[in-house]
């Protein structure tokens, strides 16, 4: 999907240092999505927004923080508190996935950064 | 909150045979059931979804069968090719703050033998 832009690829973080990833989608979606992917676990849930300047925490938030000023973009710091950072993280949108109007609509993936303490 | 178990974890097939992945899930209220495709080091891909009022989907070699009752769906491939090989996530909706997300299962490994 050509359409949600992750950067950078590969990332590295120093002890006691945040680091910011990026996310940008043109798909015109509302809803965005971080997920954590680490080997056997497959993707847990971060943070997650379904409209500009409101987000709500997922199933694995500590450590974790995000901001939705734009329709377009959806950045995931993760501060010196994540203890366990090294991991794949993945980016996703949809269509606005309110319960009440039909709820999940497809998620469709970014290609992911990669995550490595120095 | 909702939870979704995936088996097998592992999955080795000749090519031309059948693949099934099978998942539960807990919570009833659960209504879109995707399947998701992951090749090494690239992102998931959608290869097909079901909602709670439909009970199986098909396209071309993949099928998907829900049963509501027992609470399990599963996603079938005929046929198989070694560019199948993969490593497939399902996927359940649930109920947050108002929103649907997903859960997913910790993915099935298919590797197809030429």
């Amino acid at each position: 999907d050509g359409g949600i832009t992750q950067s950078p690829k590969y990332l590295f973080r120093k002890e006691g240092q945040n680091v910011t990833l990026s996310c940008e989608q043109n798909l015109n979606h509302d809803a965005m999505y971080w997920y954590r992917q680490d080997p056997g676990q497959g993707l847990r849930l971060i943070y997650y927004s379904q409209i500009v300047n409101d987000f709500q925490k997922g199933d694995i938030a500590e450590g974790y923080s995000v901001s939705r000023e734009k329709k377009e973009s959806f950045p995931l710091t993760v501060t010196s508190a994540q203890k366990n950072p090294t991991a794949f993280y993945l980016c996703a949108s949809s269509i606005f996935a309110l319960e009440l109007l039909g709820g999940n609509q497809p998620q469709h993936f970014g290609d992911g950064t990669r995550l490595s303490i120095l | 909150g909702e939870n979704v178990e995936q088996h097998p974890s592992t999955l080795s097939v000749q090519e031309g045979d059948s693949a099934v992945i099978k998942c539960t899930y807990s919570d009833s209220a659960s209504n879109y059931f995707p399947w998701y495709k992951q090749e090494l080091g690239k992102r998931p891909q959608l290869i097909i979804d079901i909602r709670s009022n439909v009970g199986e989907k098909k396209d071309q070699r993949i099928a998907v069968t829900l049963n509501k009752t027992a609470k399990h769906f599963s996603l079938h491939i005929t046929e198989t090719q070694p560019e199948d090989s993969a490593v497939y996530f399902c996927a359940a909706s649930r109920m947050n703050s108002g929103y649907s997300t997903l859960t997913f299962g910790k993915g099935t490994m298919l590797l197809v033998s030429p």
